[in-house]
């Protein structure tokens, strides 16, 4: 089944302590992203991958980092995150390549912090 | 810069009741547009989109939009709401020549849809 798997589903973690939430997909897509949900704000990028070690910023990458070793996998990472990260966090993948046709997306995560 | 206005951020309709939800995007090139779905505690699932192809688009679930460049508008359409449509609903644009850090959806901020008894 294709899919983009997101893990942790939830997490609750205290300020400034470092976090990974991973992404991976099994479509063989070149197109990667992290996007965040806050209400009344819509979905917002953070950061995207065109392809394999190929990372760029959206629109809110201050406070996240992200890496792409490998095709399939798109990990998120918060190295001292802060109270404003709170927020439900979408992994999407897309092809063609470098081309926003339908994105696919993960269940979600859903991060508080304290 | 594309964008996408989505009026009102909740719509109430009956059981039976035409659902209509409004978009309205801004682009300088022709669009591809987009209705997602999310129904609570889950991810979005594209309900339709159109690209470039016949300008009214069918999708899952009985709902349908029409691409109207003249109003520049994409509004989703479903002519009798069901309970199991109560969810959140998305509309997104994206440049279909693009690349790079233009290669990406941009999303409204959502409309939430409630259906009566």
């Amino acid at each position: 089944e294709a899919q983009v798997t997101q893990n942790p589903r939830y997490l609750i973690t205290v300020t400034g302590k470092k976090l990974t939430v991973t992404c991976s997909q099994n479509m063989n897509h070149e197109y990667m992203s992290w996007y965040r949900q806050d209400p009344g704000l819509g979905l917002r990028q953070i950061y995207y991958s065109m392809n394999v070690e190929v990372t760029d910023k959206g629109d809110v990458p201050e406070g996240y980092k992200v890496s792409r070793k490998e095709k399939r996998n798109f990990p998120l990472i918060l190295e001292s995150p802060s109270p404003n990260q709170t927020s439900l966090y979408f992994c999407a993948s897309s092809s063609p390549r470098g081309r926003a046709y339908e994105q696919y997306f993960g269940p979600g995560t859903r991060l508080t912090v304290t | 810069a594309q964008s996408v206005t989505q009026l009102g951020s909740h719509v109430s309709v009956s059981e039976g009741a035409l659902v209509l939800l409004r978009c309205n995007y801004s682009s300088s090139v022709p669009p591809y547009l987009f209705w997602y779905v999310q129904y609570p505690n889950q991810g979005l699932q594209l309900l339709l989109k159109y690209t470039s192809a016949a300008t009214l688009v069918k999708g899952i679930n009985g709902f349908e939009a029409e691409f109207k460049k003249s109003e520049t508008s994409f509004h989703l359409t479903k002519p009798s709401a069901h309970m199991s449509d109560a969810a959140e609903y998305f509309c997104a644009v994206s440049d279909p020549l693009a690349t790079g850090a233009n290669s990406k959806l941009t999303f409204g901020k959502g409309i939430t849809l409630s259906v009566r008894p």
